[in-house]
């Protein structure tokens, strides 16, 4: 089993659509958790951290459920400038990041 | 302030001949990642340095890669000799120290072996 596991997709929704990202570890131990945007050519840049109460950082919203192992992430409102991957992060020790392969999120007109 | 700054953007090299990569950190950031990342796949850790120090380095070809962190600033990531399989985008990315900061990357290489 990967560490870190997410449906690659592609994911195709319209504007304005709502859309959910399930991503899914294997370390119990693992410490910190993110969800980073990488545009086609470009590098990931982060796009939020994922803490146990959940939290919402405008039209996105992360929730961490640690019993399952599972991250999620919530986009409301779709804009065609979220289209992007968007990739799983899960730290474990002091500093290891392991990603996902990402999930691609195509937002049509 | 400047970002993590790698170079070259792109490469171009025959199999079998040798090739470096050069990341400078965000000042101040102490761990320092080389990451590969393949096409339509997630970037895989080749080595982690903590200051000078390569304090994860098991995914690293040890074979014909090699990466150093001299005085714990700038890093350099070699491959000698490159194989076809070599090409990807190498990032590299840097942090003040997790596990509540976000790591930094560079825009990476882009290394073809032909």
């Amino acid at each position: 089993r990967k560490e870190v596991e997410q449906d690659p997709g592609p994911f195709n929704v319209p504007e304005g659509a709502t859309v959910a990202f399930n991503c899914t570890y294997s370390n119990s131990a693992s410490q910190s958790f993110f969800w980073y945007r990488q545009d086609c050519r470009k590098e990931p840049k982060l796009l939020m951290s994922v803490y146990s109460s959940g939290n919402e950082d405008g039209r996105f919203t992360a929730q961490l459920n640690r019993a399952s192992q599972y991250i999620s992430l919530l986009i409301r409102d779709s804009k065609l400038s979220d289209s992007a991957t968007y990739l799983c992060v899960v730290c474990s020790g002091y500093s290891t990041l392991t990603f996902g392969k990402g999930t691609m999120l195509l937002v049509s007109p | 302030e400047a970002g993590v700054v790698q170079s070259p953007r792109y490469k171009i090299i025959e199999k079998k001949q040798p090739v470096a990569f050069w990341c400078n950190p965000i000042s101040g950031h102490n761990t320092l990642y080389w990451y590969l990342q393949n096409l339509g796949q997630g970037p895989e850790l080749l080595i982690r340095y903590e200051n000078e120090e390569a304090v994860d380095d098991s995914q690293l070809p040890k074979d014909r890669f090699s990466a150093e962190r001299l005085k714990g600033v700038d890093s350099t990531l070699k491959i000698q000799p490159a194989e076809l399989g070599d090409s990807a985008v190498y990032l590299c990315a840097s942090s003040s120290g997790l596990p509540n900061t976000e790591a930094f990357f560079g825009q990476g290489t882009r290394l073809t072996v032909v």
